[in-house]
């Protein structure tokens, strides 16, 4: 399974932009990059995922380097229901996810 | 409340006994993973089914685990002769499993092992 590297922690500040880093080195073609994210005593959330091209949702937008070989989440304003592990998952899409450890993002006020 | 559930969400047992969570899916999807977190670590996967066939087990999934998933409904996951090391989340997802389709895993509360 390919793997990914995260920051182990992250502080924002609230109603600020967030870029969550994440690298992918050995990203094959058919890999997709997931975002999900785990907010304390509660079960991962999906937040988005791209293949190739930047992608934006209500949640969060997607950057991926020109080679695929790292991605950054973007959190556009930051709140404090925003507090959580967010995990950067390689695979292809409908097979299991292997999570690293993830990011803990905390936010203050 | 239409997202995936689990049941129970906290079990405590003693060491030696058996314990049987059970996941029940978002209706219409169809497959069913099964992932294991301790403290501190991410998901791990243990197992998962496309409708009622078991497709993949992780070597997580150790003799004394099984699942199963009768007429691709819910699914159960059991542990037999628990150890303390199997002291963790339990967390069940589903997804539509369409090839081709949006197969974002939607995952539920989790159950919480406790072995004494």
């Amino acid at each position: 399974d390919a793997k990914t590297t995260q920051p182990n922690s992250m502080e924002s500040n609230e109603e600020e932009p967030v870029h969550l880093p994440c690298n992918h080195s050995t990203i094959s073609g058919t890999d997709y990059i997931h975002w999900y994210r785990q907010l304390p005593s509660q079960g991962p959330e999906y937040v988005i995922h791209g293949l190739t091209s930047n992608v934006n949702n209500r949640m969060a937008s997607l950057a991926i380097a020109e080679d695929r070989k790292s991605s950054t989440l973007i959190l556009h304003r930051a709140t404090l229901r925003d507090a959580a592990v967010y995990y950067c998952i390689l695979g292809e899409y409908g097979n299991k996810l292997v999570f690293g450890a993830g990011t803990i993002l905390r936010v203050k006020s | 409340d239409t997202g995936v559930s689990q049941n129970p969400r906290h079990k405590i047992t003693k060491r030696g006994q058996n314990v049987t969570f059970r996941c029940d899916p978002i209706s219409e999807h169809n497959r069913l993973y099964w992932y294991r977190q301790t403290l501190g670590q991410g998901p791990e996967f243990l197992t998962y089914f496309q409708n009622e066939a078991q497709l993949e087990k992780s070597r997580l999934l150790s003799d004394r685990f099984s699942a199963e998933r009768p007429k691709g409904s819910f699914s159960t996951l059991e542990i037999q002769r628990t150890e303390q090391g199997d002291s963790a989340m339990y967390l069940c997802a589903s997804s539509l499993g369409w090839a081709g389709a949006t197969d974002t895993q939607y995952f539920g509360p989790g159950t919480r092992l406790t072995v004494l």
